[in-house]
């Protein structure tokens, strides 16, 4: 079946504009991941959803970031007034289960987001 | 706080040389360790290891999680160029949902 799809896969923006990036769980994953890859680093956690239960933005590096589950499926992460320090690989997964499972992460392909 | 280390941050072998990363943690009520391989962006899952599996081998790639030591290597025989990735480690604990990735090591095979 498919896997995790996100879009787009580039975007190069200007300081201080709004983008939005998209992901596309894999069909029948509950939870759904948000992280962030600056060059160098490891990935970084950003967001988790797990079905309709209150997202974990504990890793949101500021309020300029936020993130939308709609109907338990599609996600779209927001940042506000980009910056250049956020530029970097934004990666998705998608999983099974909830937090008291122990399940792999399938990670879509992300957007790399340029801030010039 | 959680903490992944990886170890070499970089490595450079020849075909066909076998290698060995690790992968050390510090994680509140350990619940699985991840592997994975980044090529280009997204992450392929490898393998997961858990307090009931802490051995797992598919192909070349082989992995062992030694929960006493608090540490995980991941070994690779007979490699080819087309190994040449970032290896990642991820440790799952259950102060969170989300998984702690160390720093990878990037592997980089010759012919």
């Amino acid at each position: 079946g498919a896997g995790v799809s996100q879009s787009p896969s580039n975007k190069v923006t200007e300081k201080g504009k709004d983008v939005e990036l998209r992901c596309d769980p894999i069909s029948g994953h509950t939870a759904l991941y948000w992280y962030r890859q600056s060059l160098g680093q490891g990935l970084e956690f950003l967001i988790y959803f797990q079905g309709n239960s209150a997202p974990d933005k504990s890793g949101l590096p500021s309020d300029r970031f936020s993130a939308e589950r709609t109907g338990g499926s599609v996600s779209t992460l927001t940042i506000q007034r980009t910056q250049q320090e956020d530029s970097a690989v934004y990666l998705c997964a998608s999983s099974f289960g909830a937090s008291s499972g122990t399940y792999e992460q399938y990670f879509g392909p992300g957007t790399r987001l340029t801030v010039t | 706080e959680d903490k992944v280390v990886q170890s070499p941050l970089s490595l450079v072998v020849h075909e066909g040389d076998t290698v060995t990363l690790n992968c050390s943690y510090e994680v509140t009520n350990f619940r699985s360790l991840l592997w994975y391989k980044q090529e280009k962006k997204a992450p392929t899952f490898l393998f997961m290891l858990t307090s009931s599996g802490i051995e797992k081998k598919s192909g070349r790639l082989s992995s062992i999680l030694d929960k006493k030591e608090l540490s995980s290597i991941l070994n690779i025989t007979a490699t080819q160029t087309g190994d040449s990735a970032i290896y990642l480690c991820a440790v799952k604990g259950d102060s969170g949902y989300a998984l702690n990735f160390g720093k990878g090591t990037s592997l980089l095979v010759t012919p």
